[in-house]
């Protein structure tokens, strides 16, 4: 089974600040299958980046995904507000058919 | 816009059958295939199944093999979760989501689903 840990745990930012979050496999993993959402509260997942780093349609330019192998980035640029939530990175193949990462909570300092 | 309405969940006792459905608009549903995931309280998101669109392939996580069954009736544009023998750990809110295989692009606001004596 391929785990991913994401790290840090937890982000404690303010508007306007940079964001980075880690997403590590524990096998690689085919950047086409790397995936991240974000959670508000009280909401569904909503799919930011597939294949590793690109977008989909509606999110914004601040998003940026980047990464290979074991080894892969959520950046977040300039915070803002609408953006406090918690990001999971997911990726496909093996057994289950897909798995998620435990979740970094990006909280307002 | 792609609109998908979970149902079905509750509280059950242990060892009891629950069925939930999810009722897909704004796309063409038979062209998609169709995630189960669930997001357990205090934990991340745990995918739990996926069907084929035409319904011929089923994936499941092992934890619920044998207990769990997804189906679709692409005429009612539903999808469906059959689940058996249930366990305190099956406790979660769990969200249908439109694939393709790879992803979980469009997500339900999900059916809570608690099980408890």
């Amino acid at each position: 089974d391929i785990v991913l840990t994401q790290s840090p745990g937890t982000l404690s930012l303010s508007p306007g600040d940079g964001a980075t979050l880690s997403c590590r496999a524990s096998q690689r993993v085919n950047s086409t299958y790397l995936a991240w959402y974000q959670q508000k509260p009280g909401q569904a997942p909503r799919l930011l980046i597939y294949a590793a780093s690109n977008r989909t349609t509606g999110t914004s330019d601040r998003f940026s995904g980047s990464g290979s192998g074991t080894d892969f980035t959520l950046t977040i640029n300039r915070l803002e507000p609408e953006d406090f939530a918690v990001y999971y990175c997911q990726q496909f193949g093996g057994s289950p058919l897909l798995t998620f990462g435990g979740g970094t909570r990006v909280e307002m300092k | 816009q792609v609109h998908l309405r979970e149902s079905g969940g509750g509280v059950v006792q242990p060892g009891r059958s629950l069925t939930l459905s999810c009722v897909a608009s704004g796309l063409s549903f038979s062209n998609f295939g169709m995630h189960w995931v669930r997001h357990v309280p205090g934990k991340g998101l745990e995918w739990v199944a996926f069907i084929s669109y035409q319904g011929s392939y089923k994936y499941y996580t092992d934890s619920v093999k044998g207990r769990f069954t997804v189906s679709r009736d692409n005429s009612r544009n539903t999808l469906y979760l059959e689940m058996n023998s249930l366990r305190p750990e099956d406790t979660a809110l769990y969200y249908c989501g439109q694939g393709p295989f790879v992803v979980v692009h469009h997500w339900g606001q999900g059916t809570p689903v608690a099980v408890s004596s």
